[in-house]
């Protein structure tokens, strides 16, 4: 019973392409995020929605489209890919409220544009 | 905006020796929450230790254990009786007490190497 669950694990496309990144979690969670690891393996976040609403959208190109159809399911969309967008992205969920709260990881995506 | 350093970029230890990873962070804030995970070769973000501003006690997991100096803005990672498993990348990271839609701030990493 995976958690947060990614696909694809493994992306390679080439320049210029659009591809997806699915990401469900079965926890009954209302807050999903998504986060970028580049190659020196600095994690950042990108996106974040609550029960379907963005609420965090830090500085991240404009081809990058989150959805979230669900409040358990959050998707990446990207277009036009660049060699720099090459990283592994990871969803991840948490329980909204006060307290610890701690994020559920997916298992990451890694995403290698050529 | 709230910086996290870890300023070990690899460790090493013998195995069943024990070994401390160090944080630091930086925040005007007095409600906050710091994280330790650990990212095996497998990439899965596994969290291994959680600690609360609000609280003066320094959380313990079994063989892991925290030094939390509020003071200081210091939170480092002890790991006792290192095992071969232990070897992976661990992650500091902060989390607003406010609202910050539980947004985690990282840390660089360090990367720990378990010798046998």
């Amino acid at each position: 019973d995976t958690a947060v669950s990614q696909t694809p694990k493994y992306l390679v496309t080439q320049m210029g392409n659009d591809k997806s990144i699915k990401c469900e979690q079965n926890l009954g969670h209302d807050t999903m995020y998504w986060y970028k690891q580049d190659s020196k393996k600095f994690l950042k976040i990108m996106f974040s929605y609550n029960n379907k609403e963005l609420i965090i959208n830090e500085t991240v190109p404009n081809r990058f489209s989150p959805k979230s159809p669900d409040k358990a399911h959050l998707n990446l969309h990207i277009n036009s890919l660049e060699l720099g967008d090459s990283a592994v992205y990871f969803c991840a969920s948490r329980r909204r409220g006060p307290g610890t709260g701690e994020l559920f990881f997916g298992e990451g995506s890694r995403l290698t544009v050529l | 905006a709230q910086t996290v350093t870890q300023s070990q970029p690899e460790m090493s230890v013998q195995e069943a020796e024990t070994v401390t990873l160090s944080c630091t962070y930086d925040t005007s804030e007095s409600d906050y929450y710091l994280f330790w995970y650990k990212q095996p070769p497998s990439r899965q973000m596994i969290l291994v230790i959680r600690q609360e501003a609000y609280k003066q006690q320094n959380a313990t997991e079994n063989r892991f254990s925290v030094n939390f100096q509020k003071a200081a803005k210091s939170f480092s990672l002890k790991i006792s009786d290192s095992q071969l498993g232990d070897a992976a990348m661990y992650f500091c990271a902060y989390r607003s007490g406010g609202t910050s839609y539980g947004k985690l701030t990282f840390g660089q990493g360090t990367i720990l190497t378990v010798h046998p």
